[in-house]
């Protein structure tokens, strides 16, 4: 089944905890990509990565971290340092269509983590 | 800084009619566009994707494309209740692999 997990569905997270958002991919695509939504917003980006060990600053990347070790896998950090971290986190992932000099690109998401700061 | 609008609505039509949804953005290098329907709580789901001017169907659905008034709109014909949802446009820079988004238009399709 190919696709794109997304792990934990739900997170709570206490003030000043750090806490990690797991994202994988089979699809074999060599960019991901973590997005935040807040309730009547669109998506911001937060991070993105076109290749294994490399990987650029969105929108909105302060009090965020991650890391591509792997090509199926993207976590996502949101550090204590990130204010307001409540919101609906989306992973997606698609080709590299500009590496590629492509027109498409595609992006999936995977379904999502919820993160409430208590 | 490059946007990407979109009425945020309701958009309310009745059940069998034509729904239309509309985004234009600011950036003439744009060149890719994509429709995403999202489900209250749920993830976007690419439902269209259009890269030349003029209308590309997929079932019940039609995009259009028009680079020179730098607007895309996407078509619901025969609108059911479950379409209704909110619809986000997407739009890719040529040369970028990222894509800027639209707050989306929510659609409610009544019985």
């Amino acid at each position: 089944d190919g696709g794109i997990t997304q792990s934990p569905k739900y997170l709570f997270r206490k003030e000043g905890q750090n806490v990690t958002l797991s994202c994988e991919q089979n699809l074999n695509h060599d960019a991901m990509y973590w997005y935040r939504q807040d309730p009547g917003q669109g998506l911001r980006l937060i991070y993105y990565s076109q290749i294994v060990n490399d990987f650029q600053k969105g929108d909105i990347a302060e009090g965020y971290s991650v890391s591509r070790e792997k090509k199926e896998s993207f976590p996502l950090t949101v550090t204590s340092a990130q204010k307001n971290p409540t919101a609906f986190y989306l992973c997606a992932s698609s080709i590299d269509a500009a590496g590629r000099g492509l027109s498409y690109n595609e992006q999936f998401f995977g379904p999502g983590t919820r993160l409430t700061v208590l | 800084q490059k946007e990407v609008e979109q009425n945020s609505g309701p958009l309310s039509v009745p059940e069998g009619a034509i729904a239309s949804l509309n985004c234009t953005y600011s950036d003439r290098v744009s060149q890719s566009f994509f429709w995403y329907r999202q489900y209250s709580g749920k993830s976007p789901e690419l439902i269209m994707s259009i890269y030349s001017n003029g209308d590309k169907e997929d079932g019940r659905f039609t995009a259009q494309l028009n680079k020179a008034s730098q607007y895309v709109s996407l078509l619901i014909r025969d609108s059911q209740p479950s379409d209704s949802a909110t619809y986000l446009c997407a739009v890719r820079r040529r040369g970028y692999s990222t894509l800027t988004f639209g707050k989306g238009t929510m659609l409610l399709v009544s019985p």
